[in-house]
């Protein structure tokens, strides 16, 4: 089966770091996606890892270890319009599966 | 410019009327799901296309179906629309291979009365 765990919801301080961490479970591993999603807007691409390590892509970091099946994504220098939905996602078999969702809040 | 566009971005309906919600892509790409988002919860997947392959989620109701008549557009339809069914739908396109990038439409949100 197919299972994407992350934490309900998180609160940071601006200006702070903050790690949000997913396990997951996919048939047939094609990667590991994060998205960032404001309420009543669609999901955004924020990054893709395939290959265990992490990659660093401005404020944004994202780890994978494919033998522990976790990846986490790091935020830096926190900004109030960080405040968000943050969704972990599995592809595998052709498709893309997204955990709950972490609802991270940002304050002053 | 918009590269998944979804139309209506807003759509009313009444209690068992049928509505179709469309898709249309300018990336040529082979693969478009359509997923269901309900208030505070994950987007879930209903179906996806791998061109004209069709691949329905077991747990998908037969109270939607899909149209897919060539690589630009998806259609989805409710058949009769039930107060669950209220929720955003979002329409996502993908290349195949390792690391494409899956893109979002802006979403269709759907008020069922």
């Amino acid at each position: 089966g197919q299972n994407i765990d992350q934490p309900t919801e998180m609160t940071a301080t601006e200006g702070a770091i903050v790690q949000i961490n997913c396990t997951y479970q996919t048939s047939g591993f094609n990667g590991l996606f994060w998205y960032q999603q404001h309420a009543g807007e669609a999901p955004t691409f924020l990054s893709y890892n395939v290959l265990d390590g992490l990659e660093e892509k401005g404020r944004f970091s994202s780890f994978l270890s494919r033998s522990k099946g976790y990846s986490y994504l790091l935020l830096k220098e926190l900004q109030m319009k960080d405040s968000a939905s943050y969704l972990c996602a599995g592809a595998g078999g052709g498709k893309l599966i997204f955990g709950q969702g972490t609802e991270l809040s940002v304050k002053p | 410019d918009a590269m998944v566009i979804q139309n209506p971005r807003y759509q009313v309906t009444q209690f068992g009327k049928p509505v179709t919600l469309s898709c249309s892509q300018t990336l040529n790409h082979n693969v478009m799901y359509w997923y269901q988002q309900k208030s505070s919860q994950a987007p879930k997947l209903l179906f996806h296309y791998y061109d004209k392959d069709f691949n329905n989620e077991a747990d998908t109701p037969d109270n939607f179906q899909s149209r897919r008549p060539n690589t630009s557009f998806c259609f989805l339809d409710i058949r009769s629309p039930g107060l669950g069914d209220a929720a955003m739908y979002l329409c996502a396109t993908s290349g195949t291979g390792s690391g494409n990038t899956i893109y979002f439409g802006e979403g269709s949100w759907l008020t069922v009365v």
